[in-house]
C-alpha cells in the first residue's frame, strides 16, 4: 500500500514552453502533498506544500508564478513549470502524506 | 549552521560489513527522525523512522537518536550489494503533514 505515482517520468521540452507534472496517491487519500526538486548529487529541496482545496505554500526563493501548483482532489496534485528555461532542468519529486510521507518515483525534466 | 548536516561520503564497504551513517541537526523542535533510501534516478523510499530519543530496529537496520546531542544514526548489519544507494536522514517537527528537512545524503557502495 501507500503508492504514489508521477507522470510523466521523463520529459524534454523547448525553452519557453510549459510542462505539467502529475502526482497521484493510488491507494490512499492525501490531504497534503509536497513538491521537491533535486539537482544532480544534491539533496531534495522542498519547493512547496500543497493542501487539497487551498493555495499552496511556497518555500522562500521559489517563484509561485513560475511553479504553479494545483491540488484539486485528495489523490491528485499537479505542478506546472511555466515558461521553462534550461536552469529549470531538474528531477522533480512529489510526496503524499498518510501515516508518513510517501514519495513518487520522480520526473526528470530537461529543458533545451 | 545548516539545520541538518550529513557527510555525503562516498562510503565504500565490503559485503557483510556493518555500516554506520550519521547526521547532526540543530533544530531542537525536531521530534520525528526519518531515514530514506534513494536509488539513482528514483524517488526516496522510507526505511524507518523513530520518535524522540532511543533505538528502533527493523531487520538489519537500526536507527538511533540522541536528542541531547542532536545526533542521528542508522546502522546496517550484514550489508549487501543491494544496499548500495544514497541514504538520507530527514528529521521533522511533527507528524506526516510537517515538512521534512533533508540532509545531503550519504552515497553508500557495498562491494561483493
Amino acid at each position: 500500500g501507500a503508492v504514489v505515482s508521477q507522470h510523466p517520468s521523463w520529459v524534454i521540452c523547448k525553452s519557453g514552453t510549459s510542462v505539467k507534472i502529475e502526482c497521484r496517491s493510488l491507494d490512499f487519500q492525501a490531504t497534503t502533498m509536497f513538491w521537491y526538486r533535486q539537482f544532480p548529487k544534491q539533496s531534495l529541496m522542498l519547493m512547496a506544500t500543497s493542501n487539497e482545496g487551498s493555495k499552496a505554500t511556497y518555500e522562500q526563493g521559489v517563484e509561485k508564478d513560475k511553479f504553479l501548483i494545483n491540488h484539486a482532489s485528495l489523490t491528485l496534485s499537479t505542478l506546472t513549470v511555466t515558461s521553462a528555461h534550461p536552469e529549470d532542468s531538474s528531477f522533480y519529486i512529489c510526496s503524499a502524506t498518510f501515516d508518513t510521507q510517501y514519495f513518487g518515483p520522480g520526473t526528470r525534466l530537461t529543458v533545451l | 549552521q545548516k539545520e541538518v548536516e550529513q557527510d555525503p561520503g562516498p562510503l565504500s564497504v565490503p559485503e557483510g560489513a556493518i555500516v554506520s551513517l550519521n547526521c547532526t541537526y540543530s533544530n531542537s523542535a525536531f521530534q520525528y527522525f526519518m531515514w530514506y533510501r534513494q536509488y539513482s534516478r528514483k524517488g526516496p523510499e522510507l526505511l524507518m523512522y523513530t520518535y524522540s530519543s532511543g533505538n528502533k530496529e527493523d531487520g538489519r537496520f537500526t536507527a538511533q537518536v540522541d536528542k541531547s546531542s542532536k545526533y542521528i544514526s542508522l546502522f546496517i548489519r550484514d550489508s549487501q550489494p543491494s544496499d548500495s544507494a544514497t541514504y538520507l536522514c530527514a528529521p521533522t517537527r511533527g507528524g506526516s503533514n510537517y515538512k521534512l528537512t533533508f540532509g545531503k545524503g550519504t552515497l553508500l557502495t557495498v562491494n561483493p
